[in-house]
């Protein structure tokens, strides 16, 4: 009955490698998202999409490539990865619109260790 | 742009006593709402509580309550009756019609047995 999973939650790869982290929901939402989360916690907003159209691309190299293949579903594409690419990604689900309080649901997380 | 400040990196506090986390925040939306999330060592995000910026009431859940002055931008946790269980990372987040949350850098809270 999970609400919002992504798999892998452990990713360890090396640098220059291509990966992907798989993001599903089955709230009925309409907007998922990509958050990542540094070493020192901190969470910035990366991506956002609305019925599989793009409505947020927060400044994040184009080495990082989104995928919505339906409202579901919400893919995460990154190409020669980087040291700094190490961190908990997590992707969230919320229901927007005038009437909804655009709660966002996330998911347990994805640990992503480049070496 | 939209800001979110929590100044304080840690708080301990005794089980059973009340605390409370601080938080501001900035916005130019004039619908929007502030949520504090919950992080334990699980990484797991948990919502605790929601506050909708048009209502004047605040938001309370069970143990959990908020001191929402708008005016002063200001969104505080107050925490009743602390439990072990509360132990964990909270982050204060700034949301609205523009889809995305704008987290704090959140703060350390420890519960003393």
């Amino acid at each position: 009955d999970t609400a919002v999973s992504q798999t892998p939650k452990y990713l360890v790869t090396q640098m220059g490698n291509d990966k992907s982290i798989k993001c599903e929901q089955n709230l009925g939402h309409d907007t998922m998202y990509w958050y990542k989360q540094d070493s020192k916690k901190f969470l910035k907003i990366m991506f956002s999409y609305n019925n599989k159209e793009l409505i947020i691309n927060e400044t994040v190299p184009n080495r990082f490539s989104p995928k919505s293949p339906d409202k579901a579903h919400l893919n995460l594409h990154i190409n020669s990865l980087e040291l700094g690419d190490s961190a908990v990604y997590f992707c969230a689900s919320s229901l927007n619109g005038p009437s909804e309080s655009y709660e966002q649901y996330f998911g347990p997380g994805t640990r992503l260790t480049v070496t | 742009a939209q800001t979110v400040t929590q100044s304080q990196p840690e708080m301990s506090v005794q089980e059973a006593e009340t605390v409370t986390l601080s938080c501001t925040y900035d916005t130019s939306e004039s619908d929007y709402y502030l949520f504090w999330y919950k992080q334990p060592p699980s990484r797991q995000m948990i919502l605790v509580i929601r506050q909708e910026a048009y209502k004047q009431q605040n938001a309370t859940e069970n143990r959990f309550s908020v001191n929402f002055q708008k005016a002063a931008k200001s969104f505080s946790l107050k925490i009743s009756d602390s439990q072990l269980g509360d132990a964990a990372m909270y982050f204060c987040a700034l949301g609205g019609a523009n889809s995305k949350l704008t987290f704090g850098k959140g703060i350390t809270l420890s519960v003393r047995p």
